[in-house]
């Protein structure tokens, strides 16, 4: 059974500093893998997919990795602000295309 | 712009009412998507649809119900509210290789 495993659960940074943020799964035959941030009371906003063939995504300060054979992701986030401040979700599609989410690393970004 | 659209956002409603939470998508996918989401909690899958008249219960136990007669409509209904089932609810849609899309979320508060 996939397990999806977020570190940290809990990370706070001074606006400016660079962060990485982790996900591990336990089953390297995922399909893609998707990052998303969640604010509170609210729904899942996209951020990155990477698909099974990719290795790692871009789109402005954010930056996704993907090493099926080590079971790991990293989002990186560069000059952190203070409105990057949100739980961001890790998650992986099983055979069938179900997400597998994990626990989330809540994230505040401290002007 | 194609998107994915939950009503209502928030809903207070009591003991023993009936309701439907509606979610309606433009992006013609097939594969639709229910999860629940208590405050701080992971996201639990509920309830899914591959396509018109499929519907298959989630890895979460749920006594909603789903209906998918139209391709772009996939509506939740509670036939007899109870405060246990007070919880965030997430509607979502997919096609392989495009990711999730979620919608902002319906807020459901039973007293």
């Amino acid at each position: 059974k996939q397990e999806v495993t977020q570190i940290p659960a809990a990370l706070s940074v001074p606006e400016g500093e660079n962060l990485v943020l982790n996900c591990s799964f336990t089953d390297s035959a995922i399909y893609n893998l998707q990052w998303f941030r969640q604010d509170p009371g609210k729904g899942l906003t996209s951020l990155l997919l990477i698909q099974s063939s990719q290795r790692e995504q871009t789109s402005g300060r954010l930056n996704a990795s993907l090493d099926k054979s080590s079971g790991r992701s990293t989002l990186y986030i560069a000059a952190s602000q203070p409105g990057d401040s949100a739980t961001y979700l890790c998650a992986v599609y099983n055979q069938g295309g179900k997400l597998i989410f994990g626990q989330g690393t809540e994230l505040s970004v401290k002007p | 712009e194609a998107d994915i659209y939950q009503t209502p956002r928030y809903l207070v409603i009591g003991t023993g009412k009936k309701i439907t939470l509606e979610c309606s998508q433009t992006m013609g996918h097939d594969k639709m998507y229910w999860y629940q989401q208590d405050p701080g909690m992971e996201l639990h899958l509920i309830h899914y649809s591959y396509g018109v008249n499929s519907t298959e219960k989630g890895d979460l136990s749920s006594e909603s119900t789903v209906s998918r007669i139209r391709t772009e409509h996939f509506p939740l209904t509670l036939e007899s509210a109870r405060p246990s089932h007070t919880s965030q609810y997430l509607c979502a849609s997919s096609e392989y290789g495009d990711g999730y899309t979620f919608g902002s979320g319906t807020r459901l508060t039973v007293v």
